[in-house]
């Protein structure tokens, strides 16, 4: 079975600053692949960034990069120069071929960023 | 940029009532889903679509759910007879290929049953 966990249900960072939102995920697959998705107030979730987990490098979308920790299975979003508008609600998510591409989603983190 | 869309917004109905929720995915895209999230819980899987069949489906996508794309556009969800535990916010999906790809979502479609 795969499983999402997000220990951090609620986070906050001052405007500018460095926040992490951690994501830890259990799979017995090799092929698979992961991703952050935003999901702002009273607003659809769109895409963050998307890593595949037999790429080594981690990926990076400007001032979003993950730290991928294939053998820790842990999969955490770093937000850069945090701005207003990033705050929302940021879901992990997993997808493998072997059970459809289906996505597994962890409990979420809501971030605030504080002017 | 294209989006998904979904209506209604917010649906009130009572219990043992059908409801259908509707969704336009992306134009090209040729994967549908949709989850559901009730309140406090995770969004989950229910059921994908392609080539006009149910690809995958989940525990929860039992008889009394189904899923039809009457149309080129349209992607809906029936609920046959609702159950109070079938309140939750339901997002439709939609994708342009399969494995490992993004799934762009609808804003959700917020179902309460009374």
């Amino acid at each position: 079975a795969q499983t999402v966990t997000q220990s951090q249900p609620e986070m906050s960072v001052q405007e500018a600053e460095t926040v992490t939102l951690s994501c830890t995920y259990d799979t017995s697959e090799s092929n698979y692949y992961l991703f952050w998705y935003k999901q702002p107030p009273s607003r659809q979730m769109i895409l963050v960034i998307r890593q595949e987990a037999y790429k080594q490098q981690n990926a990076t979308e400007n001032r979003f990069s993950v730290n991928f920790q294939k053998a820790a299975k842990s999969f955490s979003l770093k937000i850069s120069d945090s701005q207003l508008g990033d705050t929302a609600m940021y879901f992990c998510a997993f997808m493998t071929p072997y059970t459809g591409n289906q996505f597994y989603f962890g409990t979420g983190t809501s971030l605030t960023v504080i002017p | 940029e294209p989006e998904v869309t979904q209506t209604p917004s917010h649906q009130v109905t009572q219990m043992g009532q059908e409801v259908i929720l509707r969704c336009v995915p992306i134009s090209n895209h040729l994967y549908f889903y949709w989850y559901r999230q009730i309140l406090g819980q995770k969004v989950e899987f229910l059921v994908s679509f392609y080539n006009n069949e149910i690809s995958e489906k989940s525990e929860i996508f039992d008889d009394q759910f189904s899923v039809e794309r009457p149309d080129g556009s349209n992607f809906t969800l029936k609920i046959r007879s609702t159950k109070l535990e079938d309140s939750a916010m339901y997002f439709c999906a939609s994708s342009a290929r399969t494995s490992g790809n993004e799934q762009f979502f609808g804003p959700g479609t917020r179902l309460t049953v009374l």
